[in-house]
């Protein structure tokens, strides 16, 4: 498909655990994000990267919360000794470097900690 | 702190009237604003955008109004559709909408009533 895609869609882990969360980006895109959307929430940035570096890490919560993108394409985003707390939507998006208007989202992994 | 406030939750449209969606930010540095559609289990699909040195852009059904000396914007949705109905989002960026994080509001859900 041309558009973002994220794996898995959904993920029930126990508290302590560590998880993965996967993103593929549109192709060609330079630019991605992490977001977290809360239950009654909107989403709430958490890590850009500009090709492999993360230019902004700003809005991740904690240093049990860590993304990486190696070869500037996938990313992926870990979570460490999760809490019931990161329970939510993890969404990625996507777009041209510098570009506006808007980003494309993934569909998002519904994450749940037990 | 909500830099970016939808005070109505949800919002109630009967099919070939004026939606109005309602947005306001506390941040004077925002210089872009999208809006956003969001279904079920699906991520935010971009609507619209604006950037502050223009208050108003239209696309179709869709109009955004931006009053910059209050720090307000609107999404009018006219006429409105019985696929409409979904959640909407308003974002904002400091970066003319360029690389970086944005920040969303909790978002209105809209029904369109046959």
């Amino acid at each position: 498909g041309a558009g973002v895609s994220q794996t898995p869609s959904n993920k029930v882990t126990e508290k302590g655990k560590y998880v993965e969360l996967r993103c593929d980006p549109i192709s060609g895109h330079t630019a991605l994000y992490w977001y977290r959307q809360s239950l009654g929430q909107g989403p709430e940035f958490l890590i850009y990267f500009q090709g492999t570096g993360a230019a902004d890490d700003s809005g991740l919560p904690n240093d049990r919360f860590f993304a990486v993108r190696p070869e500037g394409s996938v990313s992926t985003l870990k979570i460490q000794r999760t809490e019931r707390g990161d329970s939510a939507v993890y969404l990625c998006a996507s777009s041209l470097s510098g570009t506006a208007p808007g980003k494309f989202f993934g569909p998002g992994t519904r994450l749940t900690v037990l | 702190d909500q830099q970016v406030k939808q005070n109505s939750p949800s919002l109630s449209v009967q099919e070939g009237r004026i939606s109005i969606l309602n947005c306001d930010y506390t941040n004077s540095m925002f210089d872009y604003f999208l809006w956003y559609k969001k279904y079920p289990a699906e991520g935010p699909t971009f609507l619209i955008s604006i950037s502050s040195i223009k208050d108003k852009n239209e696309d179709g059904r869709f109009t955004v109004f931006l009053n910059k000396s209050a720090k307000h914007l609107s999404l009018h949705i006219v006429p409105s559709q019985p696929g409409d109905s979904a959640v909407y989002f308003c974002a904002a960026s400091d970066s003319g909408g360029g690389a970086d994080g944005l920040t969303f509001g909790k978002g209105t859900h809209l029904i369109i009533q046959p």
